[in-house]
């Protein structure tokens, strides 16, 4: 199956400062990529829809200008968490489709853990 | 909105049939899909289901019915590495996951 990897997989910051989260789909082009986030014990929550050339579609409550995605290439997607704060302290996971043909699944990566101080 | 609904836990012994339901109110569909998770690991993908009806892959089964907006996950011969969380998931033009059924299995 596809390949999607993420980098990197822990991180543990200083509050305030920004965090960036690379999202990589090794051996397919990936026009599209989801950004999800998910708490202990609970469900992934999308964030926002990444697409390749132009700006990403945020889902309700989730701050723009706070999470910035950027999917400059086919196969690149980041994120940074910018002025990070203990409570953005999660598991994001970012995800891709593969080609055309839907099957309805998701390749995740490996997610990143990011921890606040 | 959309909202999906499975049970929080199940538990079941190994060497049994375990099936966890999930139930859906979504604004589109394309497709309902199951994904599991260990703990501190990313989901993976487990099957898809876009029409009505069963769909087997080995232990695994998954069944659709569009007009009542429910399927559920059929796990087969229970093996203790299936301890998981097991998450449907809806296709729209996005991707929306349901709260997740922890599934615990006994010896």
């Amino acid at each position: 199956g596809a390949v999607v990897s993420q980098h990197p997989s822990w991180v543990i910051c200083k509050s305030g400062t920004s965090v960036k989260i690379e999202c990589r789909s090794l051996d397919f082009q990936a026009t599209t990529m989801f950004w999800y986030r998910q708490f202990p014990k609970q469900s992934l929550m999308l964030m926002a829809t990444s697409n390749e050339g132009s700006k990403a579609t945020y889902e309700q409550g989730v701050e723009k200008d706070k999470f910035l995605i950027n999917h400059a290439s086919l196969t690149l997607s980041t994120l940074t968490v910018t002025s990070a704060h203990p409570e953005d302290s999660s598991f994001y996971i970012c995800s891709a489709r593969e080609g055309s043909t839907d099957t309805g699944e998701l390749f995740f990566g490996e997610g990143s853990r990011l921890t606040v101080l | 909105g959309q909202s999906l609904e499975q049970p929080s836990e199940v538990t079941a012994v190994e060497g049994a049939i375990v099936q966890i339901n999930c139930t859906y109110q979504t604004s589109g569909f394309y497709g309902l899909s199951w994904y599991q998770q260990h703990d501190g690991g990313a989901p993976t993908f487990l099957s898809y289901n876009a029409l009505d009806g069963l769909e087997e892959t080995g232990r695994f089964s998954s069944f659709l019915s569009r007009s009542d907006s429910y399927g559920y996950l059929l796990l087969q011969e229970l093996q203790m590495k299936d301890s998981a969380s097991y998450f449907c998931a809806v296709r729209d033009d996005k991707i929306i996951f349901g709260k997740g059924t922890r599934l615990h299995i006994l010896p």
